[in-house]
């Protein structure tokens, strides 16, 4: 079936550093991708999507680009804040399987000390 | 309302209580998806609802877990006889149409079975 892989963390950084977090996916057919962020205390918000291969989603100075050739989607901003401390969910979307919830990475908890 | 609303909040249970929690979706969306966050751990799918009906419950853990959706709207999931494995958190979310492309994630339902 269809898999999310996240790095793991927690991932400590200093702020304005540069953040990469890993996504690789398995799908069966051809998936939609996000990443979700849930900050602390909060839902699930959405923080940005790709829906075909080399489409780039961005939001809040986040991109992440749908490589198909190596399954992957990494999340990457330029210079964190302290405000982009959360817990980051990788997860796609592959209606092909008839499975219409979203599968989801385990998150990676990104904390960003000033 | 404005978002998708979940109670209670919190929940503590003994061993072998019956527990409901309840999700209100956006107005309008007819998909509807629980999903289970344990500690540490990713999300879990448990159920989708398109309208009333579930065509998906593959992710429900067992038969002591049970869900129904109203009117298109309101949905209750049920643990009957619960068990110290069911601490988690449940999230509920809504998404406009079937196919989901975005979904919209509620603040969940901690619940913690003594």
């Amino acid at each position: 079936g269809d898999s999310v892989t996240q790095m793991e963390g927690p991932v400590t950084l200093s702020e304005e550093a540069f953040l990469t977090i890993n996504c690789t996916y398995t799908a069966t057919g051809y998936p939609s991708l996000f990443w979700y962020v849930q900050y602390p205390g909060e839902g699930l918000q959405l923080l940005l999507k790709a829906t075909k291969a080399d489409d780039k989603g961005s939001n809040k100075g986040f991109e992440a680009t749908y490589r198909k050739e190596t399954t992957s989607f990494h999340l990457e901003k330029g210079s964190v804040q302290v405000s982009d401390s959360a817990v980051y969910f990788c997860a796609l979307s592959d209606p092909d399987t008839g499975r219409r919830a979203l599968t989801f990475g385990s998150g990676t908890r990104l904390q960003v000390q000033p | 309302g404005a978002g998708v609303s979940q109670s209670p909040s919190n929940k503590v249970t003994e061993k072998g209580k019956d527990v409901e929690l309840r999700c209100d979706p956006i107005s309008g969306h007819t998909a509807l998806y629980w999903y289970r966050q344990s500690l540490g751990q990713g999300l879990e799918f448990l159920i989708y609802f398109q309208g009333n009906s579930a065509p998906d419950k593959s992710g429900l853990p067992s038969d002591r877990f049970s869900a129904e959706r109203t009117g298109g709207s309101v949905s209750t999931l049920t643990i009957q006889r619960t068990q110290q494995e069911d601490s988690a958190v449940y999230l509920c979310a809504s998404s406009p149409a079937a196919g989901v492309t975005e979904a919209f994630f509620g603040q969940g339902t901690r619940l913690t079975v003594v």
